[in-house]
């Protein structure tokens, strides 16, 4: 069965530069998730878009902003980056985004920022 | 707010001996639960999900979660641990706000298995 697809797998960037990550969900899914995972903890719940508009905010920095295409693809955008951003960043999609309903997580894009 | 905590950060069993990975949840409504697995350098697999239609929930590759509303418990066990079962596991509950759902994970417990 057809996964959530995260492009790239790695990213290295320095200090001040910008990232873009791209999410593809699996296929009819209409929801997209993005969390951020640091070293060592628990992943932390940054946004989602649910049919294209924003549905959900959490601890996402001003810096990052994201987006869901007509195509259901999302996109984060990561500018000014600190080395705090380095981490493990998930993409997980659902189809609805109402209650409970099972989200489905890609391998994640690791940041490293130098 | 609605959260989980595992007990535990790290657990060693013998490879053949039961797992048991402990998760406490708050929530002033039926939770949605959820155990997720993470292998090393690998992304969050679903193991099991409870929706409030059975209290013993069983998921993949052997794993069973029981929803114990007494004991605000959704512990995750194993009768058997088999070597390839090493890896990271977060309990995590579903919280909708109105307009999506969201996780929330608690701080993982690392499952090691030994010979």
């Amino acid at each position: 069965a057809a996964g959530v697809i995260q492009s790239p797998r790695h990213l290295i960037k320095e200090k001040r530069e910008t990232a873009t990550l791209k999410c593809y969900p699996i296929p009819r899914h209409d929801t997209v998730y993005w969390y951020q995972q640091g070293p060592g903890q628990d992943p932390q719940f940054l946004i989602s878009f649910y049919e294209k508009m924003q549905s959900d905010k959490g601890s996402i920095p001003d810096r990052f902003s994201a987006q869901q295409f007509s195509d259901y693809h999302s996109e984060l955008n990561m500018s000014s980056l600190e080395l705090g951003d380095s981490a493990l960043y998930f993409c997980a999609s659902s189809l609805g985004g109402g209650l409970g309903e099972t989200q489905y997580f890609g391998p994640g894009t690791r940041l490293l920022v130098l | 707010a609605q959260s989980v905590t595992q007990l535990g950060s790290h657990v060693s069993v013998s490879e053949g001996a039961l797992v048991l990975l402990r998760c406490n949840y708050s929530s002033s409504v039926p939770p949605y639960l959820f155990w997720y697995v993470q292998y090393p350098n690998q992304g969050l697999q679903l193991l099991l999900k409870y929706t409030s239609a059975a209290t013993l929930v069983k998921g993949i590759n052997g794993f069973e979660a029981e929803f114990k509303k007494s004991e605000t418990s959704f512990h995750l066990t194993k009768p058997s641990a088999h070597m390839s079962d090493a890896a990271e596991y977060f309990c995590a509950v579903s919280r909708y706000t109105g307009t999506a759902s969201k996780l929330t994970f608690g701080t993982g417990t690392r499952l090691q298995v030994t010979l």
